[in-house]
């Protein structure tokens, strides 16, 4: 089945700087990639997807990139702010079996 | 719209009783999921169901938990009897399709504690 690693796990950056995060899946079958994005006390929320027909995908501060061929995705946060503190989970649809899988996630700190 | 509703929100309850959790789909939404999230094992999907049917039980970790949706605006997920190893935070989500390529609304989750 599939399998998505994410790393890493725990991730601190300065206000204002970038944080990305990587993650690797298994089945090169796999055709949709969101990402999640979980505070503290909540459910896991949707910020952004891509599907493997584009190689990126912006939406103001949060970019995601994608390489079929390595068969990886990142998440990239410009200008980070104390807002985006939280746990951000990958994951990846299991092309037979119609679900998805998610990685272990990273807990993101912004330092002010 | 109200969103995905779980309730309780915090159980804690003694080992060997039975724990019922309870979610309410976001109104439309065809397809409900159930996940558990640990610390040493992440987000697992225990049971989908698609039009109240259940679709995939594979997560489910043993007979001693059940899953049923007998309406498109309820379901509820038991364990019976709990054991210690059964705390984690349990997340109900819904969408509009499977899941499979669109989003998914989680609740806020249901904290699990047996003693």
């Amino acid at each position: 089945g599939e399998n998505v690693e994410q790393h890493p796990s725990t991730l601190s950056v300065q206000e204002g700087d970038s944080a990305v995060i990587k993650c690797t899946y298994s089945d090169s079958a796999s055709n949709y990639f969101p990402w999640y994005k979980q505070e503290l006390g909540k459910g896991p929320q949707l910020i952004i997807d891509i599907r493997s027909n584009v190689g990126e995908k912006k939406d103001q501060r949060i970019a995601v990139t994608l390489n079929k061929t390595a068969k990886h995705f990142s998440l990239h946060i410009t200008e980070t702010q104390p807002e985006d503190s939280a746990v951000y989970f990958c994951a990846a649809i299991i092309q037979g079996a119609q679900k998805l899988v998610f990685g272990q996630g990273t807990r993101l700190t912004i330092n002010p | 719209d109200a969103g995905v509703i779980q309730s309780p929100r915090h159980e804690v309850t003694e080992m060997g009783q039975e724990v019922t959790l309870r979610c309410k789909p976001i109104s439309g939404h065809n397809s409900l999921f159930w996940y558990r999230q640990t610390m040493m094992r992440g987000l697992e999907l225990l049971i989908y169901f698609n039009n109240n049917v259940p679709i995939d039980d594979s997560g489910m970790p043993e007979d001693r938990f059940s899953a049923k949706m007998p309406n498109a605006s309820f379901s509820t997920l038991k364990i019976q009897p709990s054991e210690p190893r059964d705390s984690a935070v349990y997340f109900c989500a819904s969408s509009f399709d499977r899941g499979t390529s669109g989003e998914l609304f989680f609740g806020e989750g249901s904290r699990l504690t047996v003693l």
